[in-house]
């Protein structure tokens, strides 16, 4: 099994920088991936890591760090519309199913 | 069509009752997927297709529901005996394939809110 960890709530002013984090314990590691939800919509990917490292696509990049089980999502920039849950989903070695964290609620405010 | 539909977007029942939801996955992926979101979770595993067969159905919670892909294309998730707790958004998603490497990206469908009275 698989315990994905990931705050419930955060704020953050327009304009500024966050960065959600991400840790979890797999007993095999094949990927992790980063989804945005507004409330009342479906999961829209935003990220995947399998390799060490920082994955930059525009105001978003991902961080993984594989022997400490750890990743964060940066947003740089932050906008009204940035007001979302940001899901961390992990998938285990072998598997084809990723594991869903509860998401972060982030509320960006003026 | 462009992304993965669903329908209904919503359906109220009452306790007992059997519902079917229909899933429309995005032409050409093999892989579809369906998942249960309770308000505050994230997206619960249910069962997972690829082509017609249920690779994966480890995450049905009980013998009252199945899900079926006939074609390979649509897919429909059934409930049988709603009960309260099954109030929920099921959503699903497909993706090109599925291996255990590799991106495979999930493209999420808009969900069937259900609600059992």
């Amino acid at each position: 099994g698989q315990n994905i960890d990931q705050p419930t709530e955060m704020t953050a002013t327009e304009g500024a920088i966050v960065q959600i984090n991400c840790t979890y314990q797999t007993s095999g590691f094949n990927g992790l991936f980063w989804y945005q939800q507004h409330a009342g919509e479906a999961p829209t990917f935003l990220s995947y890591n399998v390799l060490d490292g920082l994955e930059e696509k525009g105001r978003f990049s991902s961080f993984l760090s594989r022997s400490k089980g750890y990743s964060y999502l940066l947003l740089k920039e932050l906008q009204m519309k940035d007001s979302a849950s940001y899901l961390c989903a992990v998938r285990e070695g072998g598997s084809y199913i990723p594991t869903f964290g509860r998401g972060t609620s982030l509320i960006v405010h003026p | 069509g462009a992304g993965v539909s669903q329908t209904p977007s919503n359906k109220v029942t009452e306790k007992g009752k059997y519902v079917e939801l229909r899933c429309d996955p995005i032409s050409g992926h093999t892989a579809l997927y369906w998942y249960r979101q309770s308000l505050g979770q994230g997206p619960e595993f249910l069962i997972y297709f690829q082509g017609t067969g249920a690779a994966d159905d480890s995450g049905l919670p009980n013998d009252r529901f199945f899900a079926v892909r006939p074609e390979g294309s649509v897919s429909t998730l059934k409930i049988q005996r709603t009960e309260r707790g099954d109030s929920a958004m099921y959503l699903c998603a497909s993706s090109l394939t599925a291996t255990s490497g590799g991106t495979d990206t999930q493209y999420f469908g808009p969900g069937t809110r259900l609600t059992v009275l």
